[in-house]
């Protein structure tokens, strides 16, 4: 089976400095790579996503692709505590199962300390 | 965010009683999925729907049935629960079977 592996952490950062959490992937088919967010006790919703190899980057976030290596990550520029969350990462599979067609990571918690 | 909602959003039953969630949409997408997350183990996909009565099994498939009678609707069915089906369960939809997916508020279940 595919698989998405993230640290799991938690990964603690001072305030306004640069979070960095990375991912890997499995798949090498794999071509669309999400970045979701998860506050405590809620939903994830998308950050960004990122298919083309190199840097996108979006106000604090950015996401860097390198498909050779398999590996995606997603930086955090000025963190601030409100960007304490649980980061999930999710690659798009190629396989012939239904539960490969989006392959989510386990998240990495991350803390920003004030 | 996108039109979705849960019910109910916390359920509290017992072990051996059937169990039915509900997700429905406003946005006309195509896919809904039904994970269930659980610590350590990140999200799962149980069921996922790419149309009116078709529906196809996940990762985590047994225990659970579901039924997509209406395109806005998703109903996630527990035979007869058991306490490893203790979770929390999002609902997701998306336009295309690799697009981003869009998560409900979630319902939290206690199997007791």
């Amino acid at each position: 089976q595919k698989e998405v592996e993230q640290n799991s952490g938690p990964l603690s950062v001072p305030e306004g400095a640069i979070a960095s959490l990375n991912c890997t992937y499995s798949d090498r088919g794999s071509q669309s790579f999400f970045w979701y967010r998860q506050y405590s006790g809620k939903s994830p919703e998308l950050i960004m996503f990122i298919y083309s190899n190199g840097d996108k980057e979006d106000g604090r976030f950015t996401a860097q692709l390198n498909k050779a290596s398999q590996y995606v990550s997603l930086l955090i520029r000025d963190s601030q505590p409100s960007d304490s969350a649980t980061y999930l990462c999710a690659a798009e599979g190629q396989g012939e199962t239904s539960y490969d067609k989006v392959i989510f990571g386990p998240g990495t918690s991350l803390s920003v300390i004030p | 965010d996108a039109g979705i909602t849960q019910s109910p959003r916390h359920k509290v039953t017992e072990t051996g009683t059937p169990v039915t969630l509900r997700c429905h949409q406003t946005e006309n997408h195509r896919y809904m999925y039904w994970y269930r997350q659980d610590p350590g183990h990140g999200l799962r996909l149980i069921h996922y729907s790419y149309g009116v009565k078709d529906t196809d099994k996940g990762e985590v498939s047994d225990g659970y049935s579901v039924s997509r009678s209406k395109t806005e609707d998703f109903l996630l069915t527990l035979e007869s629960a058991t306490s490893s089906q203790t979770s929390v369960y999002f609902c997701a939809i998306s336009s295309g079977i690799q697009e981003t997916q869009y998560f409900g508020p979630g319902t939290r279940l206690l199997v007791l």
